[in-house]
Parts: C-alpha cells; sequence; structure tokens
C-alpha cells in the first residue's frame, strides 16, 4: 500500500512569509504526527492529530498550527517565519488509536527560510 | 522532562568491523524503538523492544532493553555500507494517562567500503 505522502518536498520563503505543509496518512490510519527536525535538536514533536481532534501538543509557538481533515489528510500552517524554522518537517501515521505504536513516517518537507 | 541521550553522536568505521551505539535515560520508558533514516528519507522502525532485558536480533543488528528499562543498545556485526545513516531511538512512556514518545537526537553512523 502507498506509504505516507508529504507535499512539497522542499520549499523556501522569507522571513515573515507563512508556509503550508500537507500529509498523507497511509491509508486506513487515523493518527498523524508531525515533527520537526534539526541538525542541533533532532526529532521533535509539534502535535498529533487522531480523528480530526488534536490529542497532544509539543512545546513550540503558537506561529505552529495544524489541522486534520475528515479523510484523516493532515497540514501544518507555520505564520510569520523565523530563520529558525528553517527544518525538515517530517508527518508520521499510525494506526494505533494511542499515540504511540509503530510511526510510519514520510521523506519530509525540507524548508528554508531566507 | 524525559531525555533520551544516544552516544556516539557520530562514528566512522570500516566495513566488516563490529560496532555498539547506545540510548540511555534516567526515566523508565514502557518499551523502545530504533529506526534508521537514510539521507532525503524519513526513519523506518527497525524493531520495538519491550520486556527489560530483552535482546532482539535482525540479521547483523542486536538490539537489547535495559533491565531497568531506561537504555539500549545497538550492536552491528560486520558493518556494511548500506548500515550508513542516522540510528534513532525513541522512547514511549506514559505521562498524565497520555501516551507519548520522545527521541534522541541520534547516531550518525557512516561505514567506509
Amino acid at each position: 500500500k502507498a506509504g505516507v505522502t508529504q507535499t512539497p518536498r522542499y520549499l523556501i520563503k522569507t522571513r515573515g512569509q507563512q508556509v503550508t505543509l500537507s500529509c498523507s496518512p497511509i491509508s486506513g490510519h487515523r493518527s498523524v504526527s508531525w515533527y520537526q527536525q534539526t541538525p542541533g535538536q533532532g526529532l521533535q514533536f509539534l502535535f498529533e492529530y487522531f480523528s480530526e481532534t488534536q490529542r497532544n501538543k509539543g512545546n513550540f509557538p503558537g506561529r505552529f498550527s495544524g489541522r486534520q481533515f475528515s479523510n484523516s489528510r493532515s497540514e501544518m500552517n507555520v505564520s510569520t517565519l523565523e530563520l529558525g524554522d528553517s527544518a525538515l518537517y517530517l508527518c508520521a501515521s499510525s494506526s494505533s488509536r494511542a499515540e504511540t505504536g509503530e510511526l510510519f513516517f514520510g521523506e519530509g518537507s525540507r524548508l528554508t527560510v531566507l | 522532562t524525559q531525555l533520551l541521550e544516544q552516544s556516539p553522536q557520530f562514528l566512522s568505521i570500516q566495513e566488516g568491523e563490529n560496532l555498539t551505539v547506545y540510548c540511555n535515560s534516567s526515566s523508565v520508558f514502557s518499551s523502545l524503538q530504533w529506526y534508521r533514516q537514510e539521507p532525503g528519507e524519513g526513519p523506518v522502525l527497525l524493531v520495538t523492544v519491550v520486556t527489560g532485558g530483552e535482546v532482539k536480533k535482525l540479521k547483523r543488528l542486536t538490539f537489547q532493553f535495559g533491565d531497568a528499562r531506561k537504555d539500549s543498545s545497538l550492536h552491528i556485526t560486520a558493518a556494511q555500507p548500506g548500515d550508513t545513516g542516522l540510528y534513532l531511538c525513541a522512547g514511549e512512556y506514559r505521562m498524565n494517562r497520555d501516551d507519548k514518545i520522545i527521541f534522541g537526537k541520534g547516531t550518525r553512523l557512516h561505514i567506509l567500503p
């Protein structure tokens, strides 16, 4: 079956702009989590959605937001971009009702903020 | 605050050598996962260990969960260039009736042919 699909794969933005990233989970998976990956901080949890509800949220400012649609597809948005937002943003889907369980990651969206 | 420390941060060895990487914490985890991430891709799950002292083997890879469920190790025998990648450990724990997962920063492994 098709894996987790993230779009776009690469994008360049300037400070102050906003960006929307999209994630299509594996068919049948209802849990979608978002992570930010940087060389210095590693993988950091942003938020997790299950059945269109945000079930958990990491320690990121309110500029980072997300949502999940009825078909389980998810989007995350970052407003008023800062240089430090440059990172690989990874989406992971899971079939488990609990937050944990095997995570299936997409290839990520690499964001560069100039 | 739950923390997972991975060591070494970087490791570069010759093909055919053996190596061990570590994942340590002062916290107890209900289970621990190991992922491998290759350049340009997302992490892929290698194994999940659940029981203290558990040992799992995946071909040339041996994973061990510490008796106290606070640490884990990954041993690779006769490393091959295909083992190159970023190895991440992730610990699952429960807080305030919610199940959570935290990742270490990873060990970047490079196997020289």
